[in-house]
């Protein structure tokens, strides 16, 4: 059974604090993603990685960085975390489709709500 | 900027009725894929549909693309009160990037 983890569920912190967002595949997949679901918002695009320590901005980077050092585990890091910053964390992955008009479906973690006090 | 947009952002059919939803974007893609989120979990993937094709069906989902358009269509015939979920488009373009839109909010009434 395919799977994607996310390390927290629910996450609290306080402003300023150094946040890791972990999230795990055991696909080998080549690409994974990072997104933030805010109400009426539906899913944006933070940063995705099609290869091991390779990344790409999506639509709205600022204020996070990630880390992609093994191809199964890809990290999303707030460097000082800001009330802005409290959404719903979504990791996906997905293998890498450029031979055949793009990637397949993406297989979804079940997200962290982080709360930013 | 929003890849995709889907439309209406909120419907509410009877339990038998077809629902339609709409999704439009901006730049070439490869594919087009829809996705449904119940309430508090994850997405699921319900099907993808990819830039040289023009219709696709799954069971009681049928999927249009029309990328002169830019445009693309989800039918859920005799829709269910389990069908009752968001619903969002994700279209992949250059360098496998995936945007998704905003979604529709589909509520199914017994």
């Amino acid at each position: 059974d395919v799977k994607v983890t996310q390390s927290s569920r629910y996450l609290v912190k306080r402003t300023g604090e150094k946040v890791f967002l972990e999230c795990v595949q055991d696909m080998d997949h080549e690409n994974m993603f990072w997104y933030r679901q805010d109400p009426g918002l539906g899913l944006r695009l933070i940063y995705f990685s099609y290869d091991v320590k390779m990344k790409e901005k999506g639509d709205i980077p600022e204020g996070y960085s990630v880390s992609r050092e093994k191809k199964e585990r890809f990290s999303l890091i707030l460097e000082s975390a800001s009330t802005n910053q409290t959404s719903m964390y979504l990791c996906a992955s997905t293998s890498s489709g450029r031979a055949v008009q793009g990637p397949n479906e993406q297989f979804f973690g079940p997200g962290t709500r982080l709360t930013v006090l | 900027s929003q890849q995709g947009e889907e439309d209406p952002q909120a419907l509410s059919i009877q339990e038998g009725e077809n629902a339609t939803m709409n999704c439009s974007y901006k730049t070439s893609i490869n594919n087009l894929q829809w996705y449904r989120q119940n309430s508090g979990r994850g997405l699921v993937h319900l099907i993808l549909i990819r830039s040289n094709e023009r219709e696709k069906h799954s069971g009681r989902l049928r999927v249009t693309l029309d990328t002169s358009k830019k445009s693309s269509s989800l039918l859920i015939t005799a829709s269910r009160a389990a069908d009752t979920a968001s619903y969002f488009c994700a279209t992949v373009t250059s360098y496998d990037k995936v945007i998704f839109g905003p979604g529709t909010s589909l509520s199914v009434i017994p």
